[in-house]
Parts: C-alpha cells; sequence; structure tokens
C-alpha cells in the first residue's frame, strides 16, 4: 500500500523552463509534506517543505504548492538549470506523535542544456 | 562541519555472516533512522530512535538490528536472518526536541552487497 506516490518516474526539461514534479498520498493524517534531492550515491538533500495550514511554500527558484482536497503536492523549479538533473522524492509526516516519514519512489528529472 | 557520516561506503557480506553498518552524527539531533533503498524504490524505514536507548521498529525491521548506547551514534546490524540485503542504505537524523516539524538529514549512505 503506497501511501505517497510519484507516478512520473522521470522527466526531461528543457534549461531555463519550468520543472514540475509531482507527488500523491492517500492518508488524509499527513499533515508535514517535504521535497528532497537526491545525486547517486549520496544521500539525499532537503530542499523545501510544506505545513498543512499553508498552500504554497517558495524558497528561491523552489515552490511547493499543497493541494489538501486532492491530496496533491507539486515542486516547482523556476528557471530549471542542469544542476537540477538528479532524483526528486517527496515525503509526509505520518500524523502526530510520530517522527516517521513515508517516501515516494522517486522522479529522476534530467534539465537539457 | 556539523553532519552525519556512515562508513564504510560500501561494505561486502558472505552469505550467513553479520555485518554492521556505522552512523554518527554531531548535529546534536535527538531522532535518529535508518532507510533501505532498492532501485526503483523509495526508502523504507528499518528502524527509528527518538532518544537514547530508545527505539522502535520501522515498515522493514525483519533481519536487522540496532542500538542506541549514545546521542551521536545509531549503528545498524544486517544479521543473517536478512534474506536479501544487497540495497543502499541511507542514515537520517532530526532535530526532534525543536519541533516535530523538522526535516531529516541524511549521510551518503553505505551500499552492501553479498558475495
Amino acid at each position: 500500500d503506497q501511501q505517497v506516490k510519484q507516478n512520473s518516474p522521470s522527466l526531461s526539461v528543457q534549461e531555463g523552463r519550468i520543472s514540475i514534479l509531482n507527488c500523491d498520498y492517500t492518508n488524509s493524517m499527513f499533515d508535514y509534506f517535504l521535497w528532497y534531492k537526491k545525486y547517486p550515491a549520496e544521500g539525499p538533500t532537503f530542499l523545501i517543505s510544506i505545513s498543512s495550514i499553508k498552500d504554497k511554500n517558495e524558497d528561491g527558484r523552489f515552490t511547493v504548492f499543497l493541494n489538501k482536497s486532492a491530496k496533491h503536492l507539486s515542486l516547482h523549479i523556476v528557471p530549471s538549470q542542469p544542476g537540477d538533473s538528479a532524483v526528486y522524492f517527496c515525503a509526509a509526516s505520518a500524523g502526530s506523535g510520530t517522527y516517521k516519514y513515508i517516501f515516494g519512489t522517486g522522479t529522476r528529472l534530467k534539465v537539457l542544456a | 562541519d556539523g553532519g552525519i557520516t556512515q562508513s564504510p561506503k560500501y561494505l561486502f557480506r558472505k552469505e550467513g555472516q553479520n555485518v554492521t553498518l556505522s552512523c554518527e552524527q554531531n548535529l546534536n539531533h535527538d531522532a535518529m533512522y535508518w532507510y533501505r533503498q532498492d532501485p526503483g524504490q523509495g526508502l523504507r524505514l528499518i528502524y527509528y530512535s527518538q532518544i537514547v536507548n530508545d527505539f522502535q521498529k520501522g515498515d522493514i525491521a525483519e533481519g536487522y538490528s540496532v542500538s542506541r548506547e549514545k546521542k551521536e551514534s545509531f549503528p545498524l546490524t544486517v544479521t543473517s536472518a536478512q534474506k536479501n540485503p544487497t540495497a543502499f542504505y541511507l542514515c537520517a537524523s532530526s532535530n526532534s526536541r525543536q519541533s516535530r516539524y523538522q526535516p531529516q538529514h541524511f549521510g551518503d549512505g553505505t551500499r552492501l552487497s553479498i558475495l
């Protein structure tokens, strides 16, 4: 039972354009969501997060949108750069009283120069 | 520089052997975690610990054991009972004392292979 789903295994975008990575979840108790970026043979690096009391959070070129009614979040990268090429994971906190995070399967982004 | 150190980066194990993966952090974080990553899959939680001398099973704890004798250290033992141990193992920590809404910081992982 995959509670956090990233249905696109890969995405290619031209340099300078917008990259949109999507994530869906099934558990309505999730209240904190994060995006991580991962290069091969390295650990994931935290990018940006959003709590369920917000619907948007911005940090430089990265914006995360949360649609609670649709149980959907997305990461927008504008403008996309070749150095953004990596695997992106979304994760959700499993609810109050726990420090567990549920991760999606990842989307491989390739930014073409 | 604060961070999480996992060692070794590559590890080979013979069938029937136990092997221990090291994870050390100097971020003064209370909570530590072990994940496993397989090709095409997300990170799956093996064990986590919120404070010293306490830890809980994650989603795939069978065949693994941990200890948390010191705040800085959270070693993972892959026992011979783990039938499919070949994977990329990631250790993480978070500042859970400050707030539950804290991101996890990851080490660079250990790749375990069976000979």
